[in-house]
């Protein structure tokens, strides 16, 4: 079974920290993403990977950046950590040319205070 | 752009009772359509999806959906729900041909199933 992994499942961080979430998946999937998912919208995309240190914008990349060094971690980072970023953070992999099945770790949830 | 509209927020339904959750969406040229469903407390995953070819996509656990081009629409549809069919379901399309399986998602639907 493919297993994408999120290192933080609840984090807690005040207003103005610098916050990494940390996404690792086993399959050798090339494509990777970041999602935030808020009530009453859905999943949203914030940044997706396609390749080593490739990155892309997605939907609302306003206010993260991500890093991919190695093919199966995929970081991302909030610079400044504002209330508004109070979320669920959904990671998820794919095998290029897989036709969106996407395989989803179980989130890490981000208050900030 | 691509959207995708899901109308119903928040379904409630008997064990037994059929199943219809809406899906449209926006795009113009070859798409891709997948419905996903998140168990509380569980990661998404992938219920059924259409690519080509017979618009009756069976997936697993007894759903359906139907892609009807002429509306844009990709209704889900189970006929006899169950207790342990609680969860949110997404729709989700992925527009054109590339490799890269950037999905838009929808805003979700949870469906309640009393016994």
């Amino acid at each position: 079974d493919v297993k994408v992994t999120q290192s933080s499942r609840y984090l807690v961080k005040r207003t103005g920290e610098k916050v990494f979430l940390e996404c690792v998946q086993d399959m050798d999937h090339e494509n990777m993403f970041w999602y935030r998912q808020d009530p009453g919208l859905g999943l949203r995309l914030i940044y997706f990977s396609y390749d080593v240190k490739m990155k892309e914008k997605g939907d609302i990349p306003e206010g993260y950046s991500v890093s991919r060094e190695k093919k199966e971690r995929f970081s991302l980072i909030l610079e400044s950590a504002s209330t508004n970023q109070t979320s669920m953070y959904l990671c998820a992999s794919s095998l290029r040319g897989a036709a969106g099945e996407l395989f989803f770790g179980e989130g890490s949830r981000l208050t900030v205070l | 752009a691509q959207s995708v509209s899901q109308h119903n927020h928040h379904v409630i339904l008997s064990e037994a009772a059929s199943l219809e959750l809406g899906c449209n969406y926006s795009y113009g040229g070859t798409v891709n359509l997948f419905w996903y469903v998140q168990y509380p407390g569980q990661h998404l995953q992938l219920l059924l999806k259409y690519f080509s070819g017979d618009p009756l996509v069976k997936g697993i656990k007894g759903f359906e959906a139907e892609f009807i081009k002429s509306k844009f629409s990709f209704n889900l549809r189970k006929p006899s729900v169950q207790w342990s069919d609680t969860a949110e379901y997404f729709c989700a399309v992925k527009g054109g041909l590339d490799g890269y399986n950037k999905l838009i998602f929808g805003a979700g639907t949870r469906l309640a199933v009393h016994p």
